[in-house]
């Protein structure tokens, strides 16, 4: 379910290596998955999605991997950039629940340069 | 192409005073409408969803209440406002089952 009222575990990584955020979620159900990414101050933005019929996606420098068996997410960022610093939160598609996606708590991802 | 517009940007209302924001999506119809709270340094709390016109689903009990007059217009309101409804709100929308939100820009409320 929603983690809203936890504050955000923080990644810190240097400018170039790569960063690697995971998730958890709870729902074998959910058959849709999705990583945002919120700068300081601005709604969500939508980096890459995977369906549940998959295990991994690639993107322009993002990978996401699901393993359905542990019910784990990951997103991979390579060579982090200071722009590539925000939160990033998972959410998934309950099988069951055709309206809303649930959100894990977020990460907060530092580069520095 | 679709675009989500909410506003304002930020507002300073004082201790029981009225609150009325606004969120618009252009380009689709019918999508579903969402309300989102975040506190600072925190995660997003649902609050209302909307799968459409006059049609609200409310997630936790508050003091803010919700409505969608038009398809694609989506208002959070409160009579009173409290100290504890600062936060940034976040307007979304959703066209397909299979499918992520598109969110607004947010507006940071502040009650004083």
């Amino acid at each position: 379910g929603e983690s809203v009222g936890l504050h955000l575990p923080t990644l810190s990584v240097q400018e170039g290596d790569n960063s690697i955020i995971n998730c958890a979620y709870s729902n074998s159900a959910s058959d849709y998955f999705i990583w945002y990414k919120q700068e300081s101050g601005k709604g969500p933005q939508f980096i890459i999605d995977i369906r549940s019929n998959m295990d991994k996606r690639q993107g322009q420098r993002v990978t996401v991997l699901l393993n359905k068996t542990v019910k784990h997410l990951s997103l991979q960022i390579a060579a982090t950039q200071p722009g590539d610093s925000a939160v990033y939160f998972c959410a998934e598609n309950g099988g069951g629940s055709n309206y809303k996606l649930t959100f894990g708590k977020g990460t907060l991802l530092t580069v520095n340069p | 192409s679709q675009t989500i517009h909410q506003w304002p940007a930020t507002l300073v209302q004082p201790v029981g005073s009225p609150l009325s924001l606004e969120c618009t999506v252009e380009g689709t119809s019918n999508p579903n409408l969402y309300w989102y709270r975040q506190a600072a340094g925190r995660g997003l709390q649902l609050l209302f969803y909307s799968v459409g016109i006059g049609q609200i689903s409310s997630e936790v009990p508050q003091n803010l209440s919700a409505s969608r007059p038009q398809d694609r217009q989506f208002i959070l309101s409160s009579k009173k406002l409290l100290l504890s409804d600062s936060g940034f709100y976040l307007c979304a929308y959703k066209r397909h089952r299979l499918g992520g939100y598109t969110f607004g820009s947010g507006t940071r409320l502040t009650v004083v």
